[in-house]
């Protein structure tokens, strides 16, 4: 199964960025990497999803390791409104995707 | 923007009702799906649907059942909803077409169901 493994929370000061790191060591070649986040009392939103090279859009960048087994979500310049759970999903098998406990985000102002 | 609608943001049910929980999403995407999620599990995805009276089951579809009848309209039924069914149910819709994982999911506001 493409499981994924984040740490339970993380803290940033305001304004600094943010590395949120997910582990995926069972990827297969054709799985996408996607993140998602999801604030309080929200459905969670898309934030970014990549394959094999980094990926850059408004809300963040993903960096992918070489052997996928890895990836690195960075929020550039954090703020209090990116206080959230961050999730890094992989399909699992067939069209499932498995999104885990995710990474608390604490931004400190 | 994608809309997804959910029928209910707070829903409170006795055990053993039947229960309709109803998504609408209005950008024309052929999936849709449905979860749950609970303190410390995460979401777990219960079933999902990649076209019209198409159906899969997702981890956990043991007491739920799902209609899609349209395209736009995605509905979760417990069939007798008992209390370890109480949960924040997330409904979610994306392209297709693909491979399932390359395209952005869009998520409902969620329908937090207490039963009773």
């Amino acid at each position: 199964d493409a499981k994924t493994t984040q740490p339970n929370s993380m803290e940033s000061n305001e304004e600094e960025p943010v590395h949120l790191p997910c582990n995926h060591s069972t990827i297969s070649g054709t799985d996408y990497i996607h993140w998602y986040r999801q604030l309080p009392s929200q459905g969670p939103e898309y934030v970014i999803h990549g394959l094999t090279s980094n990926v850059n859009n408004r809300m963040a960048s993903l960096a992918i390791a070489e052997d996928r087994k890895s990836s690195t979500l960075i929020l550039h310049r954090a703020t209090l409104r990116d206080a959230a759970v961050y999730y890094c999903i992989l399909r699992r098998t067939g069209n499932q995707f498995y999104f885990g406990t995710g990474t608390s985000l604490t931004v400190i102002p | 923007d994608v809309k997804v609608t959910q029928s209910s943001r707070y829903l409170v049910k006795r055990t053993g009702e039947k229960v309709f929980l109803e998504c609408v999403q209005d950008m024309d995407h052929e999936n849709m799906f449905w979860y749950r999620q609970d303190p410390g599990l995460g979401l777990r995805l219960i079933y999902f649907s990649y076209d019209v009276k198409m159906k899969e089951k997702g981890d956990i579809p043991e007491g739920y059942s799902v209609s899609r009848e349209k395209k736009e309209r995605f509905s979760l039924i417990l069939e007798s909803a008992s209390t370890n069914q109480t949960s924040m149910y997330l409904c979610a819709s994306s392209l297709g077409g693909g491979p399932i994982d390359s395209y952005e999911q869009y998520f409902g506001p969620g329908t937090r169901l207490t039963v009773t």
